[in-house]
Parts: structure tokens; sequence; C-alpha cells
């Protein structure tokens, strides 16, 4: 385990169904990062949330709703989601002190999202 | 944040030293360079990261050379379950974001 826990690990979904993704960590870490993998690309920042205020949004689309309650959970809602949004889905968090980042990020193992 | 260019794929016999070679030419004075690897379907966990002097841990050993503009990940002593992809990032301590490149997939033989 390496303190980030994200649920469930695996995902199916119907393209008209709703959905969350959820990413928990204990690290005392204040940022907190979706990353999304799909089969053979390299990993895609989606969303930074730092001191739970979303600070970046790549120019991802609409049917995926970011929410950052806390400094300790992060969550990834999903809905009318496409059979090419299958991927595997990461979160990580890390410690930043006044933007910095002091100290590595720590990845979730990722949910295994197939949508059908 | 400079880029960074790694070979694609390398492999190496286990129980010997894996060194992986990374560019990054266009490197700036307060960027440093971080190594992350990606075992199959799991979350890419941090290795080592330095700035300019060489730098050493549990895991690997950094080697910077002296204009900065590439850089060296040892593994000393490879093992099967070092297989997985490796990647080489450069970027500001003042950045939060962690952008990945296609990275280099290392293959651990028996």
């Amino acid at each position: 385990e390496t303190g980030v826990t994200q649920t469930p690990r695996h995902l199916v979904m119907g393209m008209t169904n709703k959905k969350s993704l959820k990413c928990e960590q204990h690290l005392g870490h204040n940022a907190m990062y979706w990353y999304k993998q799909s089969a053979k690309k390299p990993l895609e920042l989606m969303f930074v949330y730092s001191l739970e205020e979303r600070v970046e949004n790549n120019s991802v689309p609409s049917r995926f709703s970011p929410e950052c309650p806390n400094s300790s959970h992060l969550f990834l809602h999903l809905h009318t989601l496409q059979p090419e949004d299958s991927a595997l889905y990461l979160c990580a968090s890390s410690l930043t002190r006044t933007g910095q980042l002091s100290y590595g990020y720590t990845f979730g193992s990722g949910t295994r999202l197939t949508v059908v | 944040d400079a880029k960074t260019t790694q070979p694609p794929s390398m492999d190496c016999a286990e129980g010997r030293a894996a060194n992986l070679p990374c560019n990054h030419s266009t490197i700036s004075g307060n960027e440093y360079v971080y190594w992350y690897r990606q075992i199959h379907s799991q979350g890419p966990q941090y290795i080592i990261h330095g700035l300019k002097n060489n730098e050493t841990n549990e895991m690997a050993s950094l080697i910077i050379t002296e204009d900065r503009k590439s850089s060296t990940l040892i593994l000393p002593h490879a093992t099967l379950r070092d297989t997985a992809v490796y990647y080489c990032i450069v970027l500001m301590d003042s950045s939060y974001k962690l952008i990945f490149g296609s990275g280099t997939r290392l293959l651990v033989r028996p």
C-alpha cells in the first residue's frame, strides 16, 4: 500500500450510467491529482487540486466532474461516458508548500474503468 | 518544463546493473531531474531525484552530467521485479505538475 487508496479497483459501466471513483490519502498531503492512462499512451494529467481548490483542468470533457471535499478525499464523478474513456484512472497526492513540490507524488493503484 | 528524451526500450540480465539514460538538453538551472517507474497496471512509484549532484538511495543511483544536459539512472543489481516503464521528468521545484512522457520500458531477463 502506498498510502493513497483508490476504490473501486475495477469498474464496468454502461454509457448511460453515473458512477464515482474515490481516492483517499492520509499522508498529510495538501494537493491531489487525477490522471488518465489509456492503453499504450503516457499518463495524462486531468485535474489538480491544491488546498482543496481546483487549480488546473486540462481541457477534460464535462462528463468527468471532480470533487475535493477536503484535503484527504478526491472524487471523480462520471456520467454518459464513451467507450474511448475506458482507461486506468490514477489518483496521486503530494505535499506542497506555497506552491512548491516539496516531496514527490504518491500514486494510488488506480481504477481500471471499462465503458460498454 | 524541459522536455526529456529516453530510449523506448532496454533490457538487461538479472543481477547486472541497469543503466537508463535520459537527455534533457534544454534543462534550466532551477529544474530538477526526477525518476519514476510504473510496474504493469500499477501507479507510478517515485525512485529518486536530483539537481546537479549525484544522488543515491536504497533503490537506485542518479548520475547527472556536469553540464546537466543528461542523466543516468542506475539500478545496481537488477531483479525481475524491476521490469517496468521508467520515466525521467524534469521540472522546477515550484511546479506542481508532474507530466509524463513515454518513458523507457526495461525488461530484466532471467
